[in-house]
């Protein structure tokens, strides 16, 4: 079956430095992948969509100098969170398409939870 | 702007009654709505979705039906469950391989025995 591995599950970061996340396709080619964020007591926002061989296109209010994507094949994307400050806590979470496939085919991977002390 | 919105915010039913939750939206380029459920502290996972060219889709005790012309959805959960206590995201994407979901803001559901 198709699974998305995302790791780490929890992260703690002081203020001010930067983590890393990284999401994992298995069993399919992901050739899109969508980065959210969701922030405490609220909905998910889409921070990026990457897709292989296209630019990185990021929402308002979210930038490649403050959230930089890789996704350099069709199975790994990694995203970064720089100078995190309390703000930027929540679940990040990665969701990867197939390709090829409809919006019925995306996977999302079990999220990482910052925490920004 | 916020382009998928639901209601209401949140919901207490009696175990056995039917769940009503709605979700509207605007952008015309929405072809795919798929309805997530997240319990606290886990990720959303994929519930039901619809597309455009269906009214209704079931799948067991959820229901969605789908008014287009009003770019309208409700998700019925029949016979609700204590277990179904969580929160649920109405969502909306453009389709095909190079786009992402727009979600609602949520409604927290809360099943009482």
């Amino acid at each position: 079956g198709a699974l998305v591995y995302q790791y780490p599950r929890r992260t703690i970061c002081k203020s001010g430095t930067s983590m890393r996340m990284e999401c994992q396709a298995v069993g399919f080619q992901a050739t899109s992948v969508a980065w959210y964020r969701q922030s405490p007591q609220k909905t998910f926002e889409l921070i990026a969509l990457s897709t292989v061989n296209s630019a990185i296109k990021y929402e308002q209010n979210f930038t490649q100098e403050k959230f930089p994507i890789s996704h350099p094949n069709l199975s790994f994307s990694s995203m970064t969170v720089l100078n995190a400050y309390l703000e930027d806590r929540g679940l990040y979470l990665c969701g990867a398409r197939d390709r090829g496939g409809g919006a019925e085919t995306l996977y999302f991977g079990s999220g990482t939870r910052l925490t920004v002390l | 702007q916020q382009q998928v919105r639901q209601s209401p915010q949140s919901l207490t039913v009696w175990e056995g009654e039917t769940t009503i939750l709605n979700c509207s939206y605007e952008d015309s380029t929405f072809d795919y709505f798929p309805w997530y459920r997240q319990f606290p502290g886990k990720s959303p996972a994929l519930l039901i979705a619809i597309s455009l060219v269906s009214n209704k889709k079931e799948d067991g005790r959820f229901t969605i039906f789908f008014n287009k012309r009003e770019k309208k959805l409700s998700l019925h959960i029949t016979d609700s469950q204590p277990g179904d206590s969580a929160t649920y995201f109405c969502a909306a994407s453009e389709g095909g391989f190079a786009s992402a979901l727009t979600f609602g803001s949520g409604t927290k559901v809360i099943v009482l025995p």
